[in-house]
């Protein structure tokens, strides 16, 4: 199985911020590569999917780059509802792997 | 709008077999563009994807859980269903069903029914 290696596993930041956050897969994925949000007992929510490309409905100060094993998630200008678990996730090949989250919150 | 719905009990004892069942509604599971599939998270703990169905019944497993997982449709009530036998506790964890669209680059799970608890205790 393809390992993702996301870090940091948390971070403090303050409203306004520029937060990025990184996953690593132990082999090359291409571009399968997806974001997701998760706010507490709730479910997770797709930010970007293809490594770029913004789901719609997604604010745009979130953006995602990277190919091949390496992979950014942006958070341009940190708002309050941004404060969340986000996760990466492979979907080059079986099984899907996620990354183990990264916590934001408040500093 | 295209919603999902997990149900199924919220207590299952050591060794017995976890049941659960996704609803769709507002949609077709038997699209040809999608994937149906189940995601678990146990308490604190990160996200493991335990296997996918496609409306003609395929199927792809997690070979973590592949001995005791199986998942299966049934497009006459719009459902498909998870069944994890010999249950411990550490299969104690939120399930969640969600949809993945079969084309490529674009098959990430963009929508997630609200997630399920299920407790494994005795």
């Amino acid at each position: 199985a393809i390992r993702i290696t996301q870090s940091p596993s948390s971070l403090s930041a303050s409203t306004g911020d520029r937060v990025t956050i990184t996953c690593r897969a132990s082999q090359g994925i291409s571009s399968y590569l997806a974001w997701y949000q998760q706010k507490p007992g709730k479910a997770p929510k797709l930010l970007i999917y293809a490594a770029s490309t913004l789901q719609s409905g997604v604010p745009s100060r979130f953006s995602g780059s990277g190919s091949g094993t390496d992979f950014t998630l942006t958070i341009s200008c940190l708002q309050s509802e941004d404060f969340a678990t986000y996760y990466c996730q492979q979907y080059y090949s079986y099984p899907w792997t996620f990354g183990q989250g990264t916590k934001v919150e408040i500093k | 709008q295209l919603q999902l719905q997990e149900s199924g009990p919220g207590l299952v004892k050591p060794s017995e077999t976890l049941s659960l069942t996704c609803t769709v509604s507002g949609g077709s599971i038997s699209s040809s563009s999608y994937y149906w599939g189940w995601i678990r998270q146990p308490p604190g703990k990160g996200l493991e994807w335990i296997g996918s169905i496609y409306y003609s019944g395929s199927t792809y497993y997690n070979p973590s859980l592949k001995s005791r997982v199986t998942i299966s449709v049934d497009t006459s009530k719009n459902q498909f269903s998870l069944k994890l036998s010999s249950v411990t506790a550490a299969d104690t964890a939120v399930y969640y069903c969600a949809r993945r669209p079969v084309a490529p680059l674009t098959n990430a799970f963009d929508i997630w029914g609200q997630g399920t608890m299920v407790t494994v205790s005795s």
